[in-house]
């Protein structure tokens, strides 16, 4: 079946430092990618998401690009903020005409000023 | 427009009760999920309703779980007895097309304590 893995961290990083959560998948097909976030006290959010090969998703300055050959989804920001503070989950929702959203672990981030 | 509203935010009940949590979609929405997340892991599919009917209820853990969408509108999603392993947030979401390109719109969650 379709799974996804990511980085799990927790991870607690400087203000302005480069930010790289890992994310690779398996699935069948071509599956619809996607990062979620969640801020504290609060419900999830799409952050981004990229529907086919080489699409780039972006948002609040992060990226992510789909890539078929390394089946990965790669969540990148530049320079972090304090307000990045959240926990991250990357997932996927397969080709079918109603397939589920799965996610990975997620991965909870602490940006300190 | 309004996002997915979910009731109570924060439960806390003892094993063996009863417990009904209620999801409101964004209007219009003819597809529900619900998912949860028990503490550190994976956020886990439990079902997706399509208007009133159950399009896949694969995740549903055991028969102690019973969700319903009575008239397509909201759903509720009634735990009863509850187990400690039952503890968890409980997510619902909401889309207008079930198919791959469509996002989910997720709510706040319910955050359920079983002691």
């Amino acid at each position: 079946g379709n799974s996804v893995t990511q980085m799990e961290g927790p991870v607690t990083l400087s203000e302005e430092a480069f930010l790289t959560i890992n994310c690779t998948y398996t699935a069948t097909g071509y599956p619809s990618l996607f990062w979620y976030v969640q801020y504290p006290g609060e419900g999830l959010q799409l952050l981004l998401k990229a529907t086919k090969a080489d699409d780039k998703g972006s948002n609040k300055g992060f990226e992510a690009t789909y890539r078929k050959e390394t089946t990965s989804f790669h969540l990148e920001k530049g320079s972090v903020q304090v307000s990045d503070s959240a926990v991250y989950f990357c997932a996927l929702r397969g080709e079918g005409g109603s397939e589920k959203l799965v996610f990975g672990k997620g991965m909870k981030l602490t940006v300190n000023p | 427009e309004a996002g997915v509203t979910q009731f109570p935010s924060h439960s806390v009940i003892e094993k063996g009760q009863t417990v009904t949590l209620r999801c409101d979609p964004i209007s219009g929405h003819d597809n529900l999920y619900w998912y949860r997340r028990v503490m550190g892991k994976e956020i886990k599919f439990l079902l997706h309703f399509v208007k009133e009917s159950k399009q896949d209820e694969s995740g549903m853990p055991n028969n102690r779980f019973l969700a319903e969408r009575t008239g397509g509108t909201y759903s509720t999603l009634k735990v009863q007895p509850a187990e400690l392993e039952d503890s968890g947030v409980y997510f619902c979401a909401s889309s207008q097309n079930p198919n791959r390109f469509s996002p989910l719109h997720f709510g706040n969650g319910t955050r359920l304590t079983v002691t």
